[in-house]
């Protein structure tokens, strides 16, 4: 079966910092991979894509950057964290043919 | 733009019915996804809904009305695990084209009271 992991669990970080979350998915070859953000009081906002290796499409603009370096490897980042990227941070996988996306445990986000 | 509306939150009764609306607007559209969110974690997959009609899984239906923009999930015999918020989302091509993606409403909170 597919498992989808996310580290770490929480972070506090000051603003100004960088960040590096990763994803990593098991049991599955060649899955799509995506990155949302859930801020208080708003819905999941789609922040990055990913179809493959190097393959990375951008949903909006921000400060925020993504890398797949491999197959079932996809990782968040940002060289200087805002207040405003306070958040919880999901990963999610989908198949190469399906549309399902499945979520993995997410990272919450605390910039201070 | 996309534009995806449902109500904030709900209230009903344990071993009640509860109908959980959702409408949407959105350039493209493949598909409308239901996935439940207790609080701090991950949502997890309810249901996935392509053409008209009412699909029906256990407890939980899921019914789509393409023509009107319209999707509702229907959860039968409430039990207090229910308590959560209910995300739907609007399954449409991708805007910079060549793959899918997900645009989700701002969720249902559900309150099950005894």
């Amino acid at each position: 079966s597919q498992t989808i992991h996310q580290w770490p669990a929480t972070l506090v970080q000051p603003v100004g910092s960088p960040l590096s979350l990763e994803c990593t998915v098991e049991g599955t070859s060649n899955p799509n991979l995506y990155w949302y953000r859930q801020a208080a009081g708003r819905g999941l906002q789609l922040l990055f894509y990913s179809v493959g290796i190097g393959q990375i499409s951008s949903e909006v603009p921000q400060n925020l950057s993504a890398s797949r370096p491999q197959d079932r490897q996809f990782i968040l980042s940002s060289k200087k964290l805002l207040l405003s990227d306070s958040g919880f941070y999901l990963c999610a996988w989908s198949s190469s043919l399906g549309e399902t996306q499945y979520f993995g445990p997410g990272t919450r986000l605390l910039v201070l | 733009g996309q534009n995806i509306d449902q109500p904030t939150e709900m209230t009903a009764t344990e071993g009640a019915i509860v109908q959980i609306n959702c409408t949407y607007q959105t350039s493209g559209f493949n598909g409308l996804f239901w996935y439940q969110q207790h609080a701090g974690e991950a949502p997890t997959f309810l249901s996935y809904n392509v053409l008209d009609g009412l699909e029906e899984k256990g407890r939980f239906s899921s019914f789509l009305s393409r023509s009107k923009g319209y999707s509702y999930l229907l959860l039968k015999e409430l039990q207090m695990k229910d308590s959560a918020s209910y995300l739907c989302a609007v399954f449409r091509a991708w805007s910079g084209g060549g793959a899918d993606g997900l645009t989700f409403g701002k969720g249902t909170h559900l309150i099950i009271q005894p």
